[in-house]
């Protein structure tokens, strides 16, 4: 089945840096890739939308400039947090629609730790 | 507005008794609903999904789901639970909203714990 392969799994960097995600799609070509963050117990929060070849289009109270994210092939879309704080510790998790009516497919996640 | 609701934060269950974790929705037009797992550090696991058809969806793991367009409900179920079953699970619905490949719109998860 469609698979998206997700790196890294876990991550520890100090407040200041950045910190790149990738997200792969291994046997299909994703056009587009949703990129989630999911607090401790809690739901997955919606940050953006990648698509191919576009800008990326970001929710509500999203800071643009923080979250980087690109999506320059049909199978590959990254997620950088720059100039990461504490507070941007938290699961990310991206995501990409199969073809229309068939579902998604998940990544398994990151954990983002900033210390 | 499109939304999900899940309104147990957690179910108890124990082995071998069936379970029932309760979702209902509010989208315009017919849903595409879905039910995902999640467990510990893990991306999403899928369960599965109503599109159209019966209204008694089979999935994954002994899973199943019964969509009820008159309540608005898609609850989750699976005759015999298993300890292995604990886990986080989310009921979703398809933004459509949005036109073309519509994000997906998650409840607030809930957390199914298995006792032997």
């Amino acid at each position: 089945g469609a698979v998206v392969s997700q790196h890294p799994s876990r991550v520890i960097c100090k407040s200041g840096t950045s910190v790149k995600i990738e997200c792969r799609s291994l046997d299909f070509q994703a056009t587009t890739m949703f990129w989630y963050r999911q607090f401790p117990k809690q739901s997955l929060m919606l940050m953006a939308t990648s698509n191919e070849g576009s800008k990326a289009t970001y929710e509500q109270g999203v800071e643009k400039d923080k979250f980087l994210i690109n999506h320059a092939s049909l199978t590959l879309s990254t997620l950088t947090v720059t100039s990461a704080h504490p507070e941007d510790s938290s699961f990310y998790i991206c995501s990409a629609p199969l073809s229309f009516g068939s579902g998604y497919t998940f990544g398994s996640g990151t954990r983002l730790t900033v210390v | 507005a499109q939304s999900v609701a899940q309104p147990e934060d957690q179910v108890n269950v124990a082995e071998g008794n069936p379970l029932t974790v309760k979702c209902t929705y509010s989208v315009s037009g017919n849903p595409y609903l879905f039910w995902y797992v999640q467990y510990p550090n893990r991306g999403l696991q899928f369960l599965l999904k109503y599109i159209t058809g019966d209204n008694l969806v089979k999935g994954s793991y002994g899973f199943e789901a019964e969509f009820n367009k008159s309540q608005t409900s898609f609850h989750l179920k699976k005759p015999s639970a298993l300890v292995s079953d604990s886990a986080l699970y989310f009921c979703a619905v398809r933004d459509m909203t949005s036109g073309g490949y519509n994000k997906l719109i998650f409840g607030a998860g809930t957390r199914l714990a298995v006792h032997p």
